[in-house]
């Protein structure tokens, strides 16, 4: 496609029921990132994949956070057991290639999915 | 640690003047330097970014931002604001040896008043 797509926009869950939400990076990116907005801690680093390297897990909050990439494309985050404190706004991003051995490259986000846990 | 500051949160300006919106960082590494735009219910759009040379970036929609490393600064400006650029603007910092991960910070938004 044309840009980094999300699914689903919006989304709405109980506490304590499980979510997943989708990432369709940008053909041919090797690199996926995902952030998450919220309105008390702004935009916070979550995962970051690169080719068929171990993903840098750093940013995720809780053991109730996991994410994958599938067949080096496509993301799933998953979170497990919903909290109200999870309500934000997810962000993926991609870029050709990641940073590492300093060749910077623009990331492209997506539009993101707003998850609504009550 | 690494961390991004935006002086104030809300910046209005009237329509024609000169935009200036804020960023200091703190690192003690080279930092790579980035401001992205956010319009409502859309996602960032990348606006510049600085990582060697030039120190005087320019961008998209008439922005530039120079990074002065004494001043560890890299603010936004524009010479004249117009209502389309009403939004929500984000520094942000990555490092060589990080994988490109984005730390942000807290966003300016921009109002503009006719």
């Amino acid at each position: 496609g044309a840009g980094v797509s999300q699914s689903p926009s919006n989304k709405v869950t109980e506490k304590g029921k499980d979510v997943e939400l989708r990432c369709d990076p940008i053909s041919g990116h090797t690199a996926l990132y995902w952030y998450r907005q919220s309105l008390g801690q702004g935009l916070e680093f979550l995962i970051y994949f690169q080719g068929n390297s171990a993903p840098d897990k750093s940013g995720l909050p809780s053991d109730r956070f996991s994410a994958e990439r599938t067949g080096g494309s496509v993301s799933t985050l998953t979170i497990q057991r919903t909290q109200q404190e999870d309500s934000a706004v997810y962000l993926c991003a991609s870029s050709l290639v990641g940073g590492t051995s300093g060749g910077i490259r623009s990331e492209y986000f997506g539009p993101g999915t707003r998850l609504t846990v009550t | 640690a690494q961390s991004v500051t935006q002086l104030g949160s809300h910046v209005s300006v009237s329509e024609g003047a000169l935009v200036l919106l804020r960023c200091n960082y703190s690192s003690s590494v080279p930092p790579y330097l980035f401001w992205y735009v956010q319009y409502p219910n859309q996602g960032l759009q990348l606006l510049l970014k600085y990582t060697t040379g030039a120190t005087l970036v320019k961008g998209i929609n008439g922005f530039e931002a120079e990074f002065k490393k004494s001043e560890t600064s890299f603010h936004l400006t524009k010479p004249s604001a117009h209502m389309s650029d009403a939004a929500e603007y984000f520094c942000a910092v990555s490092f060589y040896n990080q994988g490109g991960k984005l730390i942000f910070g807290q966003g300016t938004e921009l109002s503009v008043k006719p």
